[in-house]
């Protein structure tokens, strides 16, 4: 399995644009997470869905920010508009149903700087 | 008091040292832990994860101290390749909503 997989790797922008971040999780797995790395803050949950369905969405940041999850193998997570202060590394991670299952797999993270 | 904290080091060692990180939590319904390794300018990549009172794996050594909130960390016989940001990993909400550390730095030199 090639893991989970993000795009683009690398995403420099300007303040006021529109930036989408891709993400592909791991075939089989249920759940898929989008998080924000900061020096600031480390690693913070935005929001995570079960079965492409958004569960938790508490820790997105504002109305800016929004996440979708069409189908099982496809998600995506939307700033408009961009702010300098979104810039941070954004990782997807996804892992497998199961109680017992709590091994997060993350994709290599997607660089934003918005200028 | 943040849900966890972790002293950031970083922790300078030569190779072939011991060294220990610990990491102590707010939260006592916390069951599980976890550390997870993460590599300069890379995803964090689960390291290990205690569910009792510890865990070994080799050389690294979990230990979990419920009574005191915390956990800690111990590699023995440090590498090189050990060199790398390790983070203390809670989840008071169950597995969908872990609670990351800031992370503590290590830094094994030749």
């Amino acid at each position: 399995d090639a893991g989970v997989i993000q795009s683009p790797r690398h995403e420099v922008t300007e303040m006021g644009q529109e930036v989408t971040l891709r993400c592909k999780p791991i075939s089989g797995h249920d759940y898929l997470f989008w998080y924000r790395q900061t020096m600031m803050r480390g690693l913070e949950l935005l929001i995570y869905f079960n079965n492409n369905v958004p569960i938790d969405d508490s820790g997105m940041p504002e109305d800016r920010f929004s996440a979708k999850m069409p189908n099982a193998s496809f998600s995506t997570l939307k700033i408009q508009p961009s702010e300098p202060r979104d810039s941070a590394v954004y990782f997807c991670a996804s892992r497998e149903h199961g109680a017992t299952n709590e091994k997060l797999f993350f994709g290599s993270g997607t660089q934003l700087s918005v200028l | 008091r943040k849900e966890v904290e972790q002293d950031p080091g970083p922790f300078n060692v030569p190779e072939g040292a011991t060294v220990a990180f610990n990491c102590t939590y707010s939260n006592s319904a916390s069951q599980s832990f976890f550390w997870y390794r993460q590599d300069c300018r890379k995803e964090p990549k689960l390291l290990m994860s205690v569910y009792s009172s510890g865990n070994e794996d080799g050389r690294f050594t979990a230990q979990l101290n419920r009574a005191s909130q915390y956990i800690s960390l111990l590699i023995r016989d440090s590498k090189l390749s050990d060199s790398a940001t390790y983070l203390c990993v809670v989840p008071p909400g169950g597995y969908n909503k872990l609670i990351f550390g800031a992370g503590t730095r290590l830094a094994v030199h030749p």
